[in-house]
């Protein structure tokens, strides 16, 4: 069974900071990973895509890797600013017990984030 | 552009009163659709998804029925509630081609208080 964990859980950083969040996945054969950002009460708001057949993905100041070989995935945000702070999530799309797809995200805990000026 | 909607936003209802979520995709044809249920403390849970009109699959045993009568719409039902269902709804859809299930879509979710 796929398993998500997300390090830290929450971190608090000045305005300006580059930082990373960590993801983490016990089963390697997924099909493409997916960081959503989540505003309280809102619903989720897809950041990046990552492909398995992909390395790194990039959006403006964010920036997402993936290391399928090890279960990993990282999300770099430069220059951090207040609004940023948000629950970052990650899920991967992953296979069924019977080999194919239908498109299932396994979601991570999240990561609280708080940027503060 | 594609947009999914969401009602009610919020809802609050008694223990053993029935339960009509609804979702609706727009700008986009034959999506796959999702139900998750976010509770607190226990992140997201994929409930249901559905590849087409009428054909619902079910990830997990519960008090909880979805239906897609057409195809851009995915109905969340039950017909007694529970405290235990409690929680924020989450619907999503995404498009599948070339053998790949692409990015996951979210609506703005229902927030469901069962007292």
């Amino acid at each position: 069974k796929q398993e998500v964990t997300q390090i830290p859980a929450a971190l608090s950083v000045p305005e300006g900071e580059n930082l990373v969040l960590n993801c983490s996945f016990t089963d390697s054969a997924i099909y493409n990973l997916q960081w959503f950002r989540q505003d309280p009460g809102k619903g989720l708001t897809s950041l990046l895509l990552i492909q398995s057949s992909q390395r790194e993905q990039t959006s403006g100041r964010l920036n997402a890797s993936l290391d399928k070989s090890s279960g990993r995935s990282t999300l770099y945000i430069a220059a951090s600013q207040p609004g940023d702070s948000a629950t970052y999530l990650c899920a991967v799309k992953v296979f069924n017990a019977g080999g194919t797809s239908y498109g299932k995200l396994t979601f991570g805990q999240g990561t609280i984030l708080t940027v503060h000026p | 552009s594609q947009t999914i909607h969401q009602w009610p936003a919020t809802l609050v209802q008694p223990v053993g009163s029935p339960l009509s979520l609804e979702c609706t995709v727009e700008g986009t044809s034959n999506p796959n659709l999702y139900w998750y249920r976010q509770a607190a403390g226990r992140g997201l849970q994929l409930l249901f998804y559905s590849v087409g009109i009428g054909q619902i699959s079910s990830e997990v045993p519960q008090n909880l029925s979805a239906s897609r009568p057409q195809d851009r719409q995915f109905i969340l039902s039950s017909k007694k509630l529970l405290l235990s269902d409690s929680g924020f709804y989450l619907c999503a859809w995404s498009t599948y081609s070339l053998g790949e299930y692409n990015e996951q879509f979210f609506g703005p979710g229902t927030r469901l208080t069962v007292l």
